[in-house]
């Protein structure tokens, strides 16, 4: 069975642009989360649906960030106007129900601005 | 304060060793607990979630203690493949996010 997967592996965009992550959870999982992770941090929320819904996005850093999972499926996490600040591998994460017990992680998608 | 925190380590252990790093959480409303192991440019993989009674997975045994706020994991017989950096990670009731620690770099060596 495949786990989640997520492209790009790599993206690397210049400052002020727009970029788009993707994601596949694992068949049937419907719970997905987004996180963020930067060298020797831990992994940092972002956003967690239940379905086709944004049940927590109380981590996305500000309004330049957005999610969408439409089809309950496939989730894109969206920034506008990129800063070097939002350089940093973003993971994606899915689990077969509500609740945060084994997350299974994609391989993440190391994004750098320059 | 960070929620969640541990000693970044790195902790180097001979071969054979055994080995314990505790992570300590500040919500004393904290529910769920884990340990997740993460190697170098790699996801993050559950390692074992941290039980009330303690908890033992072969060479690995995971300890809480409510009073203290703090987790604990112990590696026994230490192998060169447990190199990798551990994270400590802690849920509340009243959420669904998960509350991670910046993790800890555990080098064994031969």
């Amino acid at each position: 069975g495949a786990g989640v997967s997520q492209t790009p592996s790599n993206k690397v965009t210049e400052k002020g642009k727009y970029v788009e992550l993707r994601c596949d959870p694992i068949s049937g999982h419907t719970a997905l989360y987004w996180y963020r992770q930067s060298l020797g941090q831990g992994p940092e929320f972002l956003i967690y649906f239940q379905g086709t819904g944004a049940a927590d996005d109380s981590g996305l850093p500000n309004d330049r960030f957005f999610a969408v999972r439409p089809e309950g499926s496939v989730s894109t996490l969206k920034i506008q106007r990129t800063e070097r600040g939002d350089s940093a591998v973003y993971l994606c994460a899915s689990s077969p129900g509500g609740t945060p017990v084994e997350q299974y992680f994609g391989p993440g998608t190391r994004l750098t601005v320059t | 304060r960070k929620e969640v925190e541990q000693d970044p380590g790195p902790f180097n252990v001979p071969e054979g060793a055994t080995v314990a790093f505790n992570c300590t959480y500040s919500n004393s409303a904290s529910q769920s607990f884990f340990w997740y192991r993460q190697d170098c440019r790699k996801e993050p993989k559950l390692l074992m979630s941290v039980y009330s009674s303690g908890n033992e997975d072969g060479r690995f045994t995971a300890q809480l203690n409510r009073a203290s706020q703090y987790i604990s994991l112990l590696i026994r017989d230490s192998k060169l493949s447990d190199s990798a950096t551990y994270l400590c990670v802690v849920n509340n009731a009243s959420n669904y996010q998960l509350i991670w620690g910046a993790g800890t770099k555990l080098i064994i060596k031969p």
